[in-house]
């Protein structure tokens, strides 16, 4: 098993929609949760950080962790066309900088 | 003003030949990487540098060197280039020693082997 799993995607929705991306890690000792948003021919930027389980919000995007399912989502509220990227999720806490494959979204006018 | 850049951006070149990737970041950070992002988009830790000592280095060929002068340069050899080295290299930094840190990427460069 992976040490962190993302469907690669494409994600394909329409303006406006609710987006749901999501990860999970086998890694216990995963303590920090961020998602990185990378555009096409760009390199990767921080978008969300979280310390522990629960939620956090910052605008239209809201990370979700579950630790005891180790199991990590982030939403989209009102998607938009400038959204469509690939989102890496990347748990940290372990030695090794640890990043999923990302999820590519394309949200469509 | 760039906080982490990159050069070149793309680089063409074939089998056999060395090259080198170089990296400068502006952020005052201790830490810099080096990642290897596959046409799979799989972003893969190569190399770290905390304070210009290497910190972590992973099962990557001995062709590949990297090289810190100082805290805000990281640059990277590659020795007789392969067809399966051709992919995206990004350098990154961050303020503290561990990857708990938020990192800063910069452009990638774009290798392709021929």
């Amino acid at each position: 098993q992976k040490e962190v799993e993302q469907d690669p995607g494409p994600l394909s929705v329409p303006e406006g929609a609710i987006v749901s991306l999501n990860c999970t890690y086998s890694n216990s000792a995963f303590q920090y949760f961020m998602w990185y948003r990378q555009y096409s021919r760009k390199g990767p930027e921080l978008l969300m950080y979280t310390y522990s389980s629960g939620n956090k919000e910052d605008g239209r995007f809201t990370a979700q962790v579950d630790k005891s399912s180790k199991y990590i989502s982030l939403f989209i509220r009102d998607s938009q066309p400038s959204d469509s990227a690939t989102y890496l999720c990347a748990p940290g806490g372990s030695y090794i900088p640890t990043f999923g494959r990302g999820t590519s979204l394309i949200v469509h006018p | 003003d760039t906080a982490v850049s990159q050069t070149p951006k793309y680089l063409v070149t074939q089998m056999g030949n060395d090259k080198s990737i170089k990296c400068e970041q502006n952020l005052g950070h201790d830490t810099m990487y080096w990642y290897k992002q596959d046409s799979k988009k799989f972003l893969k830790i190569m190399f770290s540098y905390n304070n210009k000592e290497l910190i972590i280095n992973e099962t990557v060929p001995n062709r590949f060197s990297p090289k810190s002068p100082d805290k805000a340069h990281l640059n990277l050899h590659i020795n007789s280039l392969e067809l399966g080295d051709s992919a995206v290299y990004f350098c990154a930094s961050s303020k503290g020693g561990t990857p708990t840190h938020e990192q800063y990427f910069g452009p990638g460069t774009r290798l392709t082997v021929t």
